[in-house]
Order: structure tokens, then C-alpha cells, then sequence
């Protein structure tokens, strides 16, 4: 069975950093590219990240680049969003969620876990 | 603003076929394959449709896509109680190089 548990989400103030982290089990991670969608509370959906299978190929969304860095680690079944210089936009819900392929240019995501929340505020 | 476009909401009533749409560009839609997701009230997104019209396994054949040019619809035939949910629309977009979502369509069953 396909499990995504996300974790690290907290209450931190504008400019400081957290990590994410999305452990995968279920599924051969490497073979697929893996992806971060954002929910702001009563808001609508954001892709924030992807990376492919092999780790060596990221995308960001304008609003993030420069300051989120995804990342995984294979040998631990691992995603991770490294996020600094937070604003108070970046309040959500962040889900990770599993490709289809191993390309990171995909929207298709099979599974998804059940979000950690970010909260930015002073 | 969202890069894809989806009307802010939808109703029918029970029974009924409703269509939600979804307007893109020639380098989103128009290039790229589009996936529709399910978001029921408190839970993550569910994959409905993908590749414009293809149901994953478990989802009723009462769901359908369809795509035209920059444009896309989800339709959903013989409405239940249990469709009320939101619905988003998802399609990579080569000028972006990033993945881009619809606003979100709500969808009540009267």
C-alpha cells in the first residue's frame, strides 16, 4: 500500500526556515518524480515543487524560486522542502504527492498525503 | 489569479449532468496533458481524470474529460449527494516550466 506522511510543518515567524519532509512507502521511489502542491486555508491549489526520480532535475514555482529548495533522498524513501525566507503567503497546507513517471514535468499524481500545515506569522 | 481558468462555482441536482470548464494557453492546455482532481471537504486531492480523459481505476464511468484546443471540461453524468466536492484542473506549461492548477470549481449538489 502507498503511504505519504508529511511532517515538520509549524508556526514560524516571517524570514526565519523550516523543513519539510514526505516519508514514501508502498512504492520503488526512485522510479517516480515527486511534486509539493500548497493549499492556503479556504484557497485553491499551488504547485510549489517537483523533482524527478533520480533527484537530478528540480522545478520551482515563480513564487518560491530562490527561496524553496525540494530534494530527496533514495536510499531513504524521502522527500524534502527546504523553505527560507518565509512570508506570511506562504501559510498552507503543503501536500507531497507521487508522479505517475519519473519525469518531474507531470501533473499527474496517483497519491497524495494528508498535508502538513505551515503557518507564517509574526 | 490562476493561469488556468475554472468558474468559481457549479450546481445541479440529483440526476442531473453538470460541466466544468477549464481554459488554458496554447503552451498549458494546448501542449500538455490535463488532470482533474477531486478535493471532497477536509481530505487531499483525489486523481479523477488524467491524460484529458482517462479515468484511473475505482472512478464511476459517470466522470468523463474532454479536451479542445487551449480548453478542457469535466463533465459528471447522473449527479449524487457525494460529487459535492471541489474540483481543479492541472496541466503542465512549457512557458512556465512549472505545473499549473485551475482556481477551483465548487460543485453543489442542490
Amino acid at each position: 500500500e502507498v503511504q505519504l506522511l508529511e511532517s515538520g510543518g509549524d508556526l514560524v515567524q516571517p524570514g526565519e526556515s523550516l523543513r519539510l519532509s514526505c516519508a514514501a512507502s508502498g512504492f520503488t521511489f526512485s522510479s517516480y518524480a515527486m511534486s509539493w502542491v500548497r493549499q492556503a486555508p479556504g484557497k485553491g491549489l499551488e504547485w510549489v515543487s517537483a523533482i524527478g526520480g533520480s533527484g537530478d532535475i528540480t522545478y520551482y514555482a515563480e513564487s518560491v524560486k530562490g527561496r524553496f529548495t525540494i530534494s530527496r533522498d533514495n536510499s531513504k524513501n524521502t522527500l524534502s522542502l527546504q523553505m527560507n525566507s518565509l512570508r506570511a503567503e506562504d501559510t498552507a497546507v503543503y501536500y507531497c504527492a507521487k508522479a505517475t513517471v519519473v519525469s518531474g514535468r507531470s501533473t499527474r499524481s496517483d497519491y497524495w498525503g494528508q498535508g502538513t500545515l505551515v503557518t507564517v506569522s509574526s | 489569479q490562476s493561469v488556468l481558468t475554472q468558474p468559481p462555482s457549479a450546481s445541479g441536482t440529483p440526476g442531473q449532468r453538470v460541466t466544468i470548464s477549464c481554459s488554458g494557453s496554447r503552451s498549458s492546455i494546448g501542449a500538455n496533458h490535463v488532470n482533474w482532481y477531486q478535493q471532497l471537504p477536509g481530505t487531499a486531492p483525489k486523481l479523477l481524470i488524467y491524460g484529458d480523459n482517462q479515468r484511473p481505476s475505482g472512478v464511476p464511468d459517470r466522470f468523463s474529460g474532454s479536451k479542445s484546443g487551449t480548453s478542457a471540461s469535466l463533465a459528471i453524468s447522473g449527479l449524487q449527494s457525494e460529487d459535492e466536492a471541489d474540483y481543479y484542473c492541472a496541466a503542465w506549461d512549457d512557458s512556465l516550466n512549472g505545473a499549473v492548477f485551475g482556481g477551483g470549481t465548487q460543485l453543489t449538489v442542490l
